[in-house]
């Protein structure tokens, strides 16, 4: 159990163009989403945090008006990068929380791979 | 905040030699220890975690490792690793608590070699 999915697996993307990242529980109720940056041969530095039809929480340094999330459902949180540079060329990857997983455990997605030209 | 360091970045080891990955972690407050592996081009998955109980705890694939409070360390340990145990481990500590975030190490790439 605790499957979460990602669409695309991987997107390549004209520069200045909005680019929509699904991530979906498949099997549980995901009260909670993450979404992480990884850039090649670093680790996972936290985006932001979704909480199902509530704002997302956005970590320091990250533009929401540039990477818009959308929790609006208990299965379903979309990323889109809005008018993406080169720069933002990265790996995506969500996670997410369950209603009963009082143990802070997440469970992530396979991630996508966006690259902008 | 809570801080957590891989001093390796790299570890290459023979098949069927033991392996430990390092972890140190920093943190005013009580945490929850992970290890998560991630193979290429895909998302992390959770090998093992320390919640509370017993220091030593056991994961998948054979792996283990050993909560030490006194030396804020969570060491990864696998006595015998498989070729098929190459990516790249992350250490990652959250609060206790609900709703708190995991922090993540830079990451340990694991190479076994014939």
């Amino acid at each position: 159990g605790a499957v979460v999915s990602q669409h695309p697996s991987w997107v390549i993307c004209k520069s200045g163009t909005s680019v929509k990242i699904e991530c979906r529980s498949l099997d549980f109720q995901a009260t909670t989403m993450f979404w992480y940056r990884q850039f090649p041969k670093q680790s996972l530095m936290l985006m932001a945090t979704s909480n199902e039809g509530s704002k997302a929480t956005y970590e320091q340094g990250v533009e929401k008006d540039k990477f818009l999330i959308n929790h609006a459902s208990l299965t379903l949180s979309t990323l889109t990068v809005t008018s993406a540079h080169p720069e933002d060329s990265s790996f995506y990857i969500c996670s997410a929380r369950g209603q009963l997983a009082e143990y802070n455990e997440q469970f992530f997605g396979p991630g996508t791979r966006l690259t902008v030209l | 905040a809570q801080s957590v360091t891989q001093l390796d970045s790299q570890v290459p080891v023979f098949e069927e030699a033991p392996v430990e990955l390092r972890c140190n972690y920093s943190s005013s407050v009580s945490v929850y220890l992970f290890w998560y592996v991630q193979y290429p081009n895909q998302g992390l998955q959770l090998l093992l975690k320390y919640l509370s109980g017993s220091t030593l705890v056991k994961g998948i694939n054979g792996f283990e490792a050993e909560f030490n409070k006194s030396q804020t360390s969570f060491h990864l340990r696998k006595p015998s690793v498989h070729i098929s145990d190459t990516a790249e481990y992350f250490c990652a500590v959250s609060c206790t608590g609900g709703g708190n975030k995991l922090t993540f190490g830079t990451g340990t790439q694991l190479k076994v070699e014939l």
